[in-house]
């Protein structure tokens, strides 16, 4: 069974600082790998995800993940952040055809991004 | 542009009551889905249907129906509300199946309900 373990509950960081949220997942099938961001009192919205190929995947807003498949992880970066990136950030994965079509979220990380 | 919609938005229900959460999506996507969101949990997946006709369980699916009515429109059921449900649903829609694997899904505003 997959399941997506977000190593940080909550990250504090300084405007303007970089910043590293951790994702990393455990599947028996192959996987297909997102990043979902949460702003207060709205739904999910796609920040990127993982096509074949290059192993680092730019997104919205400066973000930018790398997967690295021998240590199943899927790490978020961003250089330098804003206030506006405080929010909740979800690492997500999809199981194929033989998993269903599942997707299965984190616990979220919840970035301050503090002035 | 509606994208996935949902309703209501608020719901305050008594223990023992039951009701319809309702989605539908203009986007032609086969799949939908149902998460539940709760501090510290993520979003954990109640049901879903990959494709019109078709329902699947999801992690938690103890006191949760569903039904999908059609290609537009999955409901969620519950027959007799816990306080355990009280907790924020998201209805999610997707082409994943469709057309390719990595396709995001799309999410609703939500539905907060409290169940005293």
């Amino acid at each position: 069974a997959q399941s997506v373990t977000q190593l940080d509950s909550q990250v504090p960081v300084f405007e303007e600082a970089p910043v590293e949220l951790r994702c990393n997942y455990s599947s028996s099938v192959s996987v297909y790998l997102f990043w979902y961001v949460q702003y207060p009192n709205q739904g999910l919205q796609l920040l990127l995800k993982y096509l074949s190929g290059s192993t680092l995947v730019k997104g919205i807003n400066g973000f930018e993940a790398e997967f690295n498949k021998s240590q199943t992880s899927f790490h978020l970066r961003k250089p330098s952040v804003h206030i506006s990136d405080t929010a909740e950030y979800f690492c997500a994965v999809t199981e194929g055809p033989t998993g269903g079509f599942k997707t299965i979220f984190g616990a979220g990380t919840r970035l301050f991004v503090k002035a | 542009n509606a994208g996935v919609t949902q309703t209501p938005k608020f719901q305050v229900l008594k223990t023992g009551q039951s009701m319809t959460l309702q989605c539908a999506q203009d986007m032609n996507h086969n799949s939908m889905y149902w998460y539940r969101q709760d501090p510290g949990m993520g979003l954990r997946l109640i049901y879903y249907s990959a494709s019109e006709g078709t329902t699947d369980k999801g992690e938690v699916p103890n006191g949760y129906n569903v039904s999908r009515l059609n290609k537009r429109e999955f409901s969620l059921r519950l027959e007799s509300a816990a306080p355990s449900q009280t907790s924020v649903y998201f209805c999610a829609s997707s082409t994943v199946g469709q057309s390719s694997y990595n396709s995001p899904l799309h999410f609703g505003n939500g539905t907060r309900l409290t169940v005293t």
